[in-house]
């Protein structure tokens, strides 16, 4: 079966740089959501979309930003990187009949240097 | 708010027996959604088995099985017949029924030995 896609699965960027994060749910899903699990720590909510708006809204900073497009894929972006967005981000998706059942992609390891 | 407690940190068991994980949780609510995720050293968030909160029946997958005591607030995962593979870090995670976001505990390491 399909799973989550999410690009790149490695990303290392130097402080104050940008970053662009990609999810592609699984097919036929309408609901995308971010999570930040950082090193030894538990998954932490970031944002959600449904039907291409906004859902919900966790602990995102506002250096970040996020969106889904038509075709259902979403886009983290991050701005202004600190050595302490290093983490692994994780996209995933939920959508019919088990729609409150979220389903994780392998996630972004992202380093800040 | 809700808060997800996993009073285990570290558990082991041996190959073909059976182990049972912890979780309780704190909430005001009546609907929800309760959750396990086992992580494993790949890093990937696997969804194990989900119970809805007005279901007083315990969800059951294979090998996997749950005590869902509501009043107790106590969410246990039983883990059967264990294998090498279930060696991960299993998360409990819940879910408020009108918001998206899933809470979760601090994660049990769970070690499995031959």
């Amino acid at each position: 079966a399909a799973g989550v896609i999410q690009s790149p699965r490695h990303l290392i960027k130097e402080k104050r740089e940008t970053a662009t994060l990609k999810c592609y749910p699984i097919p036929r899903h309408d609901t995308v959501y971010w999570y930040q699990q950082g090193p030894g720590q538990d998954p932490q909510f970031l944002i959600s979309f449904y039907e291409k708006m906004q859902s919900d809204k966790g602990s995102i900073p506002d250096r970040f930003s996020a969106q889904q497009f038509s075709d259902y894929h979403s886009e983290l972006n991050m701005s202004s990187l600190e050595l302490g967005d290093s983490a692994l981000y994780f996209c995933a998706s939920s959508g019919g009949t088990g729609r409150y059942e979220q389903y994780f992609g392998p996630g972004t390891r992202l380093t800040v240097t | 708010a809700q808060t997800v407690t996993q009073s285990q940190p570290e558990m082991s068991v041996q190959e073909a027996e059976t182990v049972t994980l912890s979780c309780t949780y704190d909430t005001s609510e009546s609907d929800y959604y309760l959750f396990w995720y086992k992580q494993p050293p790949s890093r990937q968030m696997i969804l194990v088995i989900r119970q809805e909160a007005y279901k007083q029946q315990n969800a059951t997958e294979n090998r996997f099985s749950v005590n869902f005591q509501k009043a107790a607030k106590s969410f246990s995962l039983k883990i059967s017949d264990s294998q090498l593979g279930d060696a991960a870090m299993y998360f409990c995670a819940y879910r408020s029924f009108n918001t998206d976001k899933l809470i979760f505990g601090t994660g049990t390491r769970l070690q499995v030995f031959p």
